[in-house]
């Protein structure tokens, strides 16, 4: 009854390969977000989606391209990985958008590239 | 721009001893501001969520206050106990629009000594 899941937990990858990861959440919400926490554990968003639209595109590689298929899924693409993508990417869902509710996050998918 | 800042870096503190986790912002004008709790290896869990409208949140032994005209918050857990030790985030809502953002800080790492 896992209320935001991530798939896979851990990926491993050469540089220059196109990954996906996977979000999913039961909890209803409206709102899904991906976010990159750094080596330095600091944590920033890349994309926000409302109803399966994007609202909030921060600068991000254009390698990079979130699909939200229906408003429970948020999934994220990366094309052509380079090293410096090695992180931990969290996927997260909330009511509403802009923080008016409490974001509810999955446990994060450890990229690393070789 | 908003930035939010967290300080101390890390703390350890013995069990039982009461704690204040401090968190200040640049831009007074923010819609709400968050705590999160991460623990090694897992994602973020929502703590307390205080509206602009508010001074405070409690939940438990947790209490949250915001100080909107001093750029200011603050978490105090009260009679700290060892499974408290994980990474206490703060993150700031922009004032609401579409184009809202949660800025977020780089987080306290809490060591509770047994």
């Amino acid at each position: 009854d896992t209320a935001v899941s991530q798939t896979p937990k851990y990926l491993v990858t050469q540089m220059g390969n196109d990954k996906s990861i996977k979000c999913e959440q039961n909890l209803g919400h409206d709102t899904m977000y991906w976010y990159k926490q750094d080596s330095k554990k600091f944590l920033k968003i890349m994309f926000s989606y409302n109803n399966k639209e994007l609202i909030i595109n921060e600068t991000v590689p254009n390698r990079f391209s979130p699909k939200s298929p229906d408003k429970a899924h948020l999934n994220l693409h990366i094309n052509s990985l380079e090293l410096g993508d090695s992180a931990v990417y969290f996927c997260a869902s909330s009511q509403a958008p802009g923080g008016e509710k409490p974001q509810h996050f999955g446990d994060g998918t450890r990229l690393s590239i070789l | 721009k908003q930035e939010v800042t967290q300080i101390p870096a890390a703390l350890s503190v013995p069990e039982g001893e009461n704690l204040v986790l401090n968190c200040s912002f640049t831009d007074s004008a923010i819609y709400n501001l968050q705590w999160f709790r991460q623990d090694p290896g897992k994602g973020l869990t929502s703590l307390l969520l205080i509206q602009s409208s508010q001074r405070e949140q409690t939940s438990g032994r947790l209490n949250a206050s915001l100080d909107k005209s001093s750029g200011r918050s603050t978490l105090y857990i009260a009679a700290s106990q060892p499974g408290d030790s994980a990474t206490y985030l703060c993150a700031a809502a922009l004032f609401m629009n579409r184009d809202d953002k949660i800025i977020f800080g780089k987080g306290t790492r809490l060591h509770i000594l047994p």
